[in-house]
């Protein structure tokens, strides 16, 4: 049974550096094809991709953010973390860690198969 | 980037009814496209991956269909359960993942 579970401050100042945990079980992010990624929900708005780290240690990052994040994993514990600096309350939302899945048919696909519940993170000074 | 937009954004409908939900991307993406169902206050759901392949565990009401830049889920038969918001999402660019706006479904 797949999990993932996020965790972290429900509450950051301004200017202040987010530090998230996602901590997962049912798979190892040292399996072939396996990745973690986070995606954030602004209340009431769309959901948003921000980074990504695959089992080999690639990472990948929002182009728009990418200055801002960075994302990393330690496999003994199950666990990707994500930073995000200078935050601002523009980045209020519910923050979401997920599993990406990778499959070859007549072409690779990568789906996001497992989701976390979400945790909000509210910036206010 | 690849850009995606949902139509309608928004729209309510009758149990029973067939609903129809569309996303179009900014440029070609074969069928590199994914729906996801999120109920209020609860993670996304997977409900079609590839365009049209259906993912387990989903009912059969739920269909995806489309290629390059026009794609469309389909809800068969609106049921109660089915309320709430749907996203597209692309996986050409992969890496790099974009999501559409959503489009909320509500019961009229």
């Amino acid at each position: 049974q797949v999990t993932l579970r996020e965790s972290g401050p429900a509450l950051v100042k301004p200017t202040q550096t987010l530090t998230l945990t996602c901590t997962f079980s049912g798979f190892s992010l040292n399996t072939g094809g396996m990745c973690v990624t986070w995606i954030r929900q602004p209340p009431g708005k769309a959901l948003e991709w921000l980074a990504r780290i695959d089992w080999d240690d690639d990472k990948y990052y929002n182009t728009s953010l990418k200055s801002r994040l960075t994302i990393s994993k330690d496999t003994s514990r199950n666990q990707v973390a994500l930073t995000m600096t200078n935050m601002d309350p523009v980045d209020t939302a519910t923050y979401y860690c997920a599993r990406i899945n990778r499959y070859e048919s007549s072409g690779y696909y990568a789906i996001i198969d497992y989701w976390g519940q979400g945790t909000l993170v509210t910036v206010s000074s | 980037d690849i850009h995606l937009t949902q139509s309608p954004s928004s729209l309510s409908a009758s149990v029973g009814d067939r609903v129809t939900i569309s996303c179009r991307a900014s440029r070609s993406m074969s069928n590199y496209l994914n729906w996801y169902q999120q109920k209020p206050g609860r993670a996304p759901k997977l409900l079609i991956h590839a365009a049209s392949s259906l993912q387990s565990g989903v009912p059969s009401r739920f269909s995806g269909s489309g290629s390059g830049t026009e794609f469309t889920l389909t809800i068969s038969s609106l049921q109660p359960e089915d309320l709430g918001t749907y996203y597209c999402q692309q996986s050409f660019s992969t890496p790099i993942f974009t999501f559409g706006p959503g489009t909320k479904v509500d019961l009229k």
